[in-house]
């Protein structure tokens, strides 16, 4: 089946220093990936939508030189929370649709990263 | 915009009883519905979609939902959870349009018990 992985899976840093968070389809190449949020309790908030080779699309309210996304690859994306802070810690979610699939709503998801600012 | 309602946060259910999850969903445009899997320290899995066709959708593992479109819910349905089903649930839509995300509601946790 369509696997994706996110690297690291629990990330902990000071505040005010960046982090670099992975998304790879490990076997299958993603033409869009998305980049999600979860609070505690809360349902995923999509925060961007990134295109191979192209700028990212940001939800409103989501800061754009905060959050860097670079799609550089059809199977790697990464999400850069620059000068993070305490309100950045989070869960952190990306999905990846497939460059073909059968269905054009498919998505598959990575597991997850765990980021907490101290 | 489109926006989903999960109406209960929280579901304790007893092993082999019956459980309902339920969606209310709005949207002004024709939707696709999707119901996700979360459990402990796991990625979200997809368990059952609706596109088109019967309005009743079912899983591998048992569950069901239905399309109700004059309510507009999608209702998660299994007649006997088993302890392994403890998890939290996340109804989704999305527009029928390519390059579109998924939106969600806040989830439902189910917790089954002994």
């Amino acid at each position: 089946g369509a696997v994706v992985s996110q690297h690291p899976s629990r990330v902990i840093c000071k505040s005010g220093t960046s982090v670099k968070i992975e998304c790879r389809s490990l076997d299958f190449q993603a033409t869009t990936m998305f980049w999600y949020r979860q609070f505690p309790k809360q349902s995923l908030m999509l925060m961007a939508t990134s295109n191979e080779g192209s700028k990212a699309t940001y939800e409103q309210g989501v800061e754009k030189d905060k959050f860097l996304i670079n799609h550089a690859s059809l199977t790697l994306s990464t999400l850069t929370v620059t000068s993070a802070h305490p309100e950045d810690s989070s869960f952190y979610i990306c999905s990846a649709r497939p460059l073909r699939a059968e269905f054009l709503d498919t998505q598959y998801f990575g597991p997850g990263t765990r980021l907490t600012v101290l | 915009a489109q926006s989903v309602t999960q109406l209960d946060s929280q579901v304790p259910v007893f092993e082999e009883a019956p459980v309902e999850l339920r969606c209310n969903y709005s949207s002004s445009v024709s939707v696709y519905l999707f119901w996700y899997v979360q459990y402990p320290n796991q990625g979200l899995q997809l368990l059952l979609k609706y596109l088109s066709g019967s309005t009743l959708v079912e899983s591998i593992n048992g569950f069901e939902a239905e399309f109700n479109k004059s309510q507009t819910s999608f209702h998660l349905r299994k007649p006997s959870v088993h302890i392994s089903d403890t998890a939290e649930y996340f109804c989704a839509v999305s527009v029928h349009q390519a390059g579109t995300a998924l939106i969600f509601g806040k989830g439902t946790t189910l917790s089954v018990s002994s």
